[in-house]
């Protein structure tokens, strides 16, 4: 089955830890990225990768690092540096190129940090 | 001025109303627009993507796109209760040469039974 796929679900850590999401698509698609949603918020981008080897910042990434060695994979990394970790992290793959941007999410990861 | 914007409702209509969903955009040169539904809990599923002025139909679903008033609406037909959810506009927006995609903060909408 192609798709998208998180993991863990959900993720407890402690304060001043660092902790790593995994992301992995079989879609064949270019460009992949990671959201933050917080409840009643919307999605807010994090970090977008359009190829690999080359990603960019979003709107919300201090605290938060990435990295693209394969098409098929994009973690995100949050460091003890994201003073408000605990949120909903979604990650989402499109095609790119001539005005079609459809993004399709995987099932997300559910942070906690206490 | 949000980039996009929607009320966030929540929006109650009947079983079989038409729940009629709306959202406005700020930049003129966007080219591509998306809702999504979400389910509570669950992550946002793609429902209907829309790219030129006017109509497009799939289902009960339609989707409604004018790029002079900078506004896209999406239509839900003969409404269920499981259509129960948040549904986000998305549109793509030119930033600093990269194209990527904006959401609102989403539409609750609720059908009664």
């Amino acid at each position: 089955d192609g798709g998208i796929t998180q993991s863990p679900k959900y993720l407890f850590r402690k304060e001043g830890q660092n902790v790593t999401l995994s992301c992995e698509q079989n879609l064949n698609h270019d460009a992949m990225y990671w959201y933050r949603q917080d409840p009643g918020q919307g999605l807010r981008l994090i970090y977008y990768s359009q190829i690999v080897n080359d990603f960019q910042k979003g709107d919300i990434a201090e605290g938060y690092s990435v990295s693209r060695e394969k098409k098929e994979s994009f973690p995100l990394t949050v460091t003890s540096a994201q003073k408000n970790p605990t949120a909903f992290y979604l990650c989402a793959s499109s095609i790119q190129g001539q005005g079609f941007y459809e993004q399709y999410f995987g099932p997300g990861t559910r942070l906690t940090v206490t | 001025q949000k980039e996009v914007e929607q009320n966030s409702g929540p929006l109650s209509v009947p079983e079989g109303a038409i729940a009629s969903l709306n959202c406005t955009y700020s930049d003129r040169g966007s080219q591509s627009f998306f809702w999504y539904r979400q389910y509570s809990g669950k992550s946002p599923e793609l429902i209907m993507s829309i790219y030129s002025n006017g109509d497009k139909e799939d289902g009960r679903f339609t989707a409604q796109l004018n790029k002079a008033s900078q506004y896209v609406s999406l239509l839900i037909r003969d409404s269920q209760p499981s259509d129960s959810a948040t549904y986000l506009c998305a549109v793509n927006l030119n930033s600093g040469g990269y194209q990527k995609v904006t959401f609102g903060t989403g539409t609750k909408l609720q059908v009664i039974p």
